[in-house]
This record gives C-alpha cells, sequence and structure tokens, in this order.
C-alpha cells in the first residue's frame, strides 16, 4: 500500500542550488498537487496538475517549476533555491472532483532547509 | 476569495476531557468541508468529511457538522486519548470554474493531550 511516495525525505541546499523533488503515486489519480506548509500559515498551493502533461500555477508558484510527464509521477523543482523556500512540502493527488469525495491523500512529506 | 479560520493552538487537554475545535469558513457556491489529520512526522490524512448543509461527518469518535447558517464545521470529541495529539486542519474544497477541485486549508490546530 504505497499511495503517495516523496523523495527525497530531507535535504540540506545552499542559496543558488537546484534540486528536483519525485513524487509518485500508485492510485491512477488524475489529479496532484504539490504544498508547503509553513508554520501558522497552514498549507499553501504551489502548482498542481489536472492530468498527465499539464500543470497550473497554485498560490505561490514563483520560484518553482514542475512537470507531469507520467500519470503517476509529478515533479517539483527548484532551480535556484532561496532561504524563503525552507519549509516542508508535501504532495497529494486525487480522483476527479465531485460531490462524494474530494478527499486529497498526502504523502509523509519533504523537509527541505536552504541555507 | 476562500478562506478557513480555525481557532489558534495549542490546544491541551487531559485525557478523557472533551475537546471542541472551531472552524469558521468564505465560500463561494456550495463548498464541502474537512477535517483533516496530522500525526508527528507524517503526511495529512482525512478525518471526516461533509459535502452539504446539516450532514454530519464522524470517524474514529469525531464528530463535525456543517452548519450553512454559521459558516461553521465545529470538531468535536467526547473524550480524548493521548493518541488523538497531533495537528488537526479544517479544509473546504469548491469545483473551481476550471472544473477542478480547490482546496483551502486553515492554519492549523495542535492538540496535545496529557495522561
Amino acid at each position: 500500500n504505497a499511495g503517495v511516495t516523496q523523495t527525497p525525505k530531507f535535504r540540506v541546499l545552499k542559496t543558488g542550488q537546484s534540486m528536483t523533488l519525485l513524487c509518485a503515486q500508485d492510485m491512477n489519480h488524475e489529479y496532484m498537487y504539490w504544498y508547503r506548509q509553513d508554520p501558522g500559515m497552514g498549507l499553501r498551493l504551489i502548482h498542481y496538475s489536472v492530468g498527465e502533461g499539464t500543470t497550473a500555477k497554485g498560490e505561490v508558484p514563483d520560484g518553482y517549476n514542475v512537470s507531469r510527464l507520467k500519470k503517476q509521477n509529478f515533479l517539483l523543482g527548484l532551480e535556484s533555491a532561496a532561504p524563503s523556500q525552507t519549509s516542508v512540502y508535501f504532495c497529494a493527488s486525487s480522483y476527479f472532483w465531485d460531490m462524494e469525495t474530494g478527499e486529497l491523500f498526502f504523502g509523509e512529506g519533504s523537509r527541505l532547509t536552504v541555507l | 476569495g476562500n478562506s478557513v479560520t480555525q481557532m489558534e493552538g495549542p490546544v491541551t487537554l487531559s485525557e478523557e476531557a472533551f475537546l471542541t475545535i472551531n472552524c469558521t469558513y468564505t465560500a463561494t457556491g456550495y463548498p464541502s468541508l474537512f477535517w483533516y489529520v496530522q500525526y508527528p512526522g507524517e503526511g495529512l490524512q482525512l478525518l471526516l468529511k461533509a459535502t452539504k448543509a446539516d450532514d454530519k461527518g464522524s470517524n474514529k469518535g469525531f464528530e463535525a457538522t456543517y452548519r450553512k447558517e454559521t459558516t461553521s464545521f465545529h470538531l468535536e470529541k467526547g473524550s480524548v486519548q493521548v493518541s488523538d495529539s497531533a495537528v488537526y486542519f479544517c479544509a473546504l474544497s469548491v469545483l473551481n470554474s476550471g472544473g477542478y477541485q480547490k482546496v483551502t486549508f486553515g492554519t492549523g490546530t495542535k492538540l496535545q493531550v496529557i495522561p
């Protein structure tokens, strides 16, 4: 029962370095999301995807890029990391939205520190 | 825009005490309402949900009723256990004009239950 898997779980970067977070889901979900979680601010949506080959901006997209080349994978990239991107990142996925579900399935999170 | 307001924590209770975590929302359209729980070191997981007014969601002894007149979805439990210690997030979901699910989270309320 893998569900949603994120790698890596922890990473420390220096300012200006780049990295990619990988999210993989095995539930055949259409929708995938990247959130960041910061103290006192809850979860904020960075980017999302409504299907293979599609991506769209969320609330806080600046400084991040994403790709969804395969339905099961959603990659989050930081081209030039900044200390303000220190956060815990969560990937989530869901079925097509309908009134009876709407549930998001989350990964365990990736803690990123930018020095 | 949509928003969710939760009571600030942390909330500290003794085992077997009664729990209430307040949640109010602002939304256009007809949102579905959720409570997610995040245990230490883990991702969020759905605790309960309600999709229309007057619905009551329940799970693991927790309950919340969708009150449209007061735009609230307060979480309650009659007798908390140490194992309930976690962060609780209230959230709403609406079908966006683009045909996808837009989820808005509250800032989370940390609950600590002491023996």
